[in-house]
């Protein structure tokens, strides 16, 4: 059975600082694909960042980057600069071929000055 | 358009009343989800809809009946709920490399 798993339940980091978030998964399925979303107080999910387990290169977008190790079977999503905005709930999903998408418990990052 | 849009965004239904949330997008995306999210908690998956058949049921309740009426539509039914089910209830479309959420419906069951 497919899972996600995030085990930092809280991060701090401070301002224009980096800050890595770990996310591993399991899956049997060759075929999968690998988001980040971030989940302010205000309930919305936003999508930040994709990575397909064919995907050679690791993702980035703007501050965003993925480090992907497929062997290893992990997907740490990696902020760069932080910035106070940044403060919120950070989950890792992996979606499979039959189009199922769950959810790794969550982070809490909170960026401070 | 990445917007999958949710209505209505706050609802308050009593034990014995129908209602329906609802879903739309127009991304082209061939999946749509309901999940289920309590406060601090991540979101619970309950239906897939793959090329507009239900191909996921999470052992969901049956007071909850999701129906998808087009390839850009997804409801969800609600009727005699109990309190346990307040929650944020968030819909999703996927394909390929995107998966987008709605801002999701604040459910309160009283």
């Amino acid at each position: 059975a497919q899972k996600i798993t995030q085990t930092q339940p809280g991060m701090f980091v401070q301002e224009k600082e980096a800050v890595t978030l770990d996310c591993t998964y399991d899956t049997s399925d060759p075929s999968y694909g690998l988001f980040w979303y971030k989940q302010p107080s205000s309930g919305e999910m936003i999508f930040l960042i994709y990575q397909g387990s064919y995907d050679q290169q690791n993702a980035t977008e703007g501050r965003y980057s993925l480090n992907f190790q497929k062997a290893r079977k992990s997907a740490n999503l990696v902020i760069s600069a932080s910035q106070l905005g940044d403060s919120a709930m950070y989950f890792c999903a992996m979606r499979d071929f039959t189009d199922k998408l769950i959810f790794g418990t969550g982070t809490r990052l909170q960026v401070f000055p | 358009d990445t917007e999958v849009t949710q209505t209505p965004k706050h609802l308050v239904m009593g034990m014995t009343n129908k209602k329906s949330l609802k879903c739309e997008q127009h991304m082209g995306h061939r999946a749509m989800y309901w999940y289920k999210q309590k406060a601090k908690k991540p979101p619970e998956l309950m239906f897939v809809y793959s090329y507009e058949k239900l191909s996921i049921n999470e052992s969901v309740p049956s007071r909850f009946s999701p129906e998808c009426p087009n390839s850009s539509l997804l409801n969800l039914h609600l009727h005699a709920l109990q309190p346990e089910d307040s929650a944020l209830y968030l819909c999703a479309s996927s394909k390929g490399t995107e998966a987008f959420f709605g801002q999701g419906t604040r459910l309160t069951v009283v």
